[in-house]
């Protein structure tokens, strides 16, 4: 059964630095793999999507890397600032199962001013 | 404007009187699918759907059912709600595959069962 693991749970940035996620999956037989914001008692709002034949994948600030093989993505976001403050989350769609979506447990990200 | 709505918002109900939460999305999605998200387990999976009058199981899908007869409609339904059942709901769609794979949720529905 795939397991996907996001580490560290929580993570504290001053502003402008540089942000780096960690996301883990133990089986890499992924259809793709997304990244997600979620704000507190707010749904979830897709960042990035990397199919799985994609290493990486770019929106603005994000940078989103996929290794399949050592089942692990980084979503970068650059310069962080104050409003980058939420949740993320990343899941993967598997592709012998492809109705299926498993969740990471999610990395609850401050930037302080 | 591209949305997934869902209803009620916020719930507090007791334990075994069935209830139904609504999910309707206007993307014209085949795919739908219900989570519930806990603190410290993240979300997980109950029921998805490819498309109308196709459904399956998730990873937690004891103690609900879901119907597909129309395309932007995808209920969720607790025929006899536990204190277990007590989490935050999410509604979710996409076109199903490919590049456009992006996932649409819902705000959330709260529940609350006594």
């Amino acid at each position: 059964k795939q397991e996907v693991t996001q580490i560290p749970a929580a993570l504290s940035v001053p502003e402008g630095e540089n942000l780096v996620l960690n996301c883990s999956f133990t089986d890499s037989a992924i259809y793709n793999l997304q990244w997600f914001r979620q704000d507190p008692g707010k749904g979830l709002t897709s960042l990035l999507l990397i199919q799985s034949s994609q290493r990486e994948q770019t929106s603005g600030r994000l940078n989103a890397s996929l290794d399949k093989s050592s089942g692990r993505s980084t979503l970068y976001i650059a310069a962080s600032q104050p409003g980058d403050s939420a949740t993320y989350l990343c899941a993967v769609r598997q592709t012998d199962s492809w109705g299926k979506l498993q969740f990471g447990a999610g990395t609850q990200v401050v930037v302080t001013p | 404007e591209a949305q997934v709505t869902q209803n009620p918002r916020y719930l507090i109900t007791v334990t075994g009187k069935k209830l139904t939460v609504t999910c309707s999305q206007n993307m014209n999605h085949e795919y739908m699918s219900w989570y519930r998200q806990d603190p410290g387990l993240g979300l997980r999976q109950i029921y998805y759907s490819m498309n109308v009058e196709v459904t399956d199981k998730g990873d937690v899908p004891e103690g609900y059912k879901v119907s597909r007869k129309e395309k932007r409609n995808f209920p969720l339904i607790l025929e006899s709600p536990s204190p277990n059942q007590t989490s935050l709901y999410f509604c979710a769609s996409s076109t199903g595959g490919g590049v456009t794979d992006t996932q649409y949720f819902g705000p959330g529905t709260r529940l609350t069962v006594l």
